[in-house]
């Protein structure tokens, strides 16, 4: 079974500071991966995703991660932090293959913003 | 027009009641889920629908039973109210592909408190 790790909870940066939150995951093949993004009292809005290709993939809100396969990572950065980024992020990892549906996620890095 | 929509946002209800909550997407897609999201925002899978069938149905309680009418709706219905059911719940949809699963596409979720 599949497994993800987000070994920060919570994460405090500057405004216009640089981001990078991490994601590790467990699979025994390469896997299909996802950021979420939820603000306060909403629902998860997908940042980006890898399915496979070019392993640097651009998301919304000038998000972007990188697959690296030797270190089982898909960590999210962005180079510029707006007091708006302010959420949870969620990591998710789903399994390829026919008929598997289900998405794995991790526990969450909670990011906080000062102006 | 919003693509994945829950009823109601907020839900209070006294132990041993019985609700449900309901969920539509207007997405065109085939399978529809509901997670649990606890106090600490874990998000766990509990269920799963593909074309109106069963295909994921973690551990939950059987006092959970989730009905899909047709391929646009899935409610969850739940019978004798315990303290633990208090959680954000979240109805999702995603497309199916042969290969596995794919992105999926949160609702703004259903705060459930029970007293």
């Amino acid at each position: 079974a599949q497994s993800v790790t987000q070994p920060d909870i919570h994460i405090t940066v500057s405004e216009g500071a640089s981001l990078e939150l991490r994601c590790n995951y467990s699979y025994g093949a390469t896997p299909y991966l996802f950021w979420y993004v939820q603000s306060p009292g909403q629902g998860l809005q997908l940042l980006l995703k890898y399915f496979s290709g070019d392993t640097l993939v651009q998301g919304i809100k000038g998000f972007e991660a990188e697959f690296k396969r030797s270190q089982s990572s898909f960590n999210l950065r962005k180079p510029s932090v707006h007091w708006s980024d302010a959420a949870e992020y969620f990591c998710a990892v789903g399994a390829p293959g026919a008929g598997s549906y289900q998405l794995t996620f991790g526990k969450g890095t909670k990011l906080s913003v000062i102006p | 027009d919003t693509a994945v929509s829950q009823t109601p946002k907020y839900l209070v209800t006294q132990m041993g009641n019985d609700k449900s909550i309901k969920c539509e997407q207007n997405l065109g897609h085939d399978t529809m889920y509901w997670y649990k999201q606890d106090s600490k925002k874990f998000l766990k899978i509990m269920f799963s629908y593909n074309n109106k069938e069963l295909i994921i149905n973690e551990t939950v309680p059987n006092r959970f039973s989730p009905k899909s009418p047709d391929k646009a709706h899935l409610n969850l219905h739940i019978n004798s109210l315990e303290l633990g059911d208090s959680a954000v719940y979240f109805c999702a949809s995603s497309q199916a592909r042969l290969a596995g699963s794919y992105e999926q596409y949160f609702g703004p979720g259903t705060r459930l408190t029970v007293t």
